[in-house]
């Protein structure tokens, strides 16, 4: 079984610019989240969509959005990219909304805007 | 605001010993806790949970104790062998699906 593909692996955007990141959970599972990880910090939570729903967001600004769809595969999209993007973006599927039993995470999308 | 830490960066364990892996937070509304492991170019592991009504969880090596007058957590690995060797973050939500994740603890285990 294909665990969850995040693709591309590694992008380096200027700033200003926009990006899409794209997230392939667990077959049959229905939520997907995001999350920012600096280097030297733990991950941050941005999104999650469960059944094409936003269900929850952190604190990030509106240049941050993302959406599910009906394969419930996920983007997220951010615009007018900052040095301080510069971070690894991770997606997380769980089989239902709460993630109380552990996420399973793709490896990551390196992400450096210069 | 940093509501989940690990106050240490870095700890070295030789090989069939312990190794004790602690966490604080400071939302009293915290429920669900878990713990994740994570390799250099992967993503994190889940590697076991814990709800606030309970103080304890068992998994094999791993066991989770949870303090809740101490808002404190640890992570027990008994014994530790070098495939241990990794980033171990610890986890907190009020809701269930929104993590609060800590800075994480780079555990070496020694042959």
């Amino acid at each position: 079984d294909a665990g969850v593909t995040q693709s591309p692996t590694h992008l380096i955007k200027t700033r200003g610019q926009h990006v899409t990141l794209r997230c392939s959970p667990i077959s049959g599972h229905k939520s997907v989240s995001w999350y920012q990880q600096v280097l030297g910090q733990g991950p941050q939570f941005i999104f999650q969509y469960y059944e094409k729903e936003e269900r929850g967001r952190g604190n990030f600004p509106d240049r941050f959005s993302a959406r599910q769809f009906p394969n419930y595969s996920s983007e997220l999209n951010v615009n007018a990219l900052l040095l301080g993007d510069s971070a690894l973006y991770l997606c997380a599927s769980s089989l239902v909304l709460l993630g109380i039993h552990g996420y399973t995470f793709g490896s990551g999308t390196r992400l450096t805007v210069v | 605001d940093q509501q989940v830490k690990q106050n240490s960066p870095s700890l070295s364990v030789q090989e069939g010993r312990i190794s004790i892996l602690n966490c604080d937070y400071t939302n009293s509304m915290f429920d669900y806790f878990l713990w994740y492991k994570k390799y250099p170019a992967e993503g994190p592991t889940f590697l076991i949970s814990i709800s606030s009504i309970k103080d304890k969880n068992e998994d094999g090596r791993f066991t989770v104790f949870l303090n809740k007058s101490a808002k404190h957590l640890s992570l027990h690995i008994v014994p530790s062998q070098p495939g241990d060797s990794a980033v171990y973050f610890c986890a907190a939500s009020v809701t269930g699906n929104q993590f609060y994740f800590g800075t994480g603890t780079s555990l070496t285990v020694i042959p």
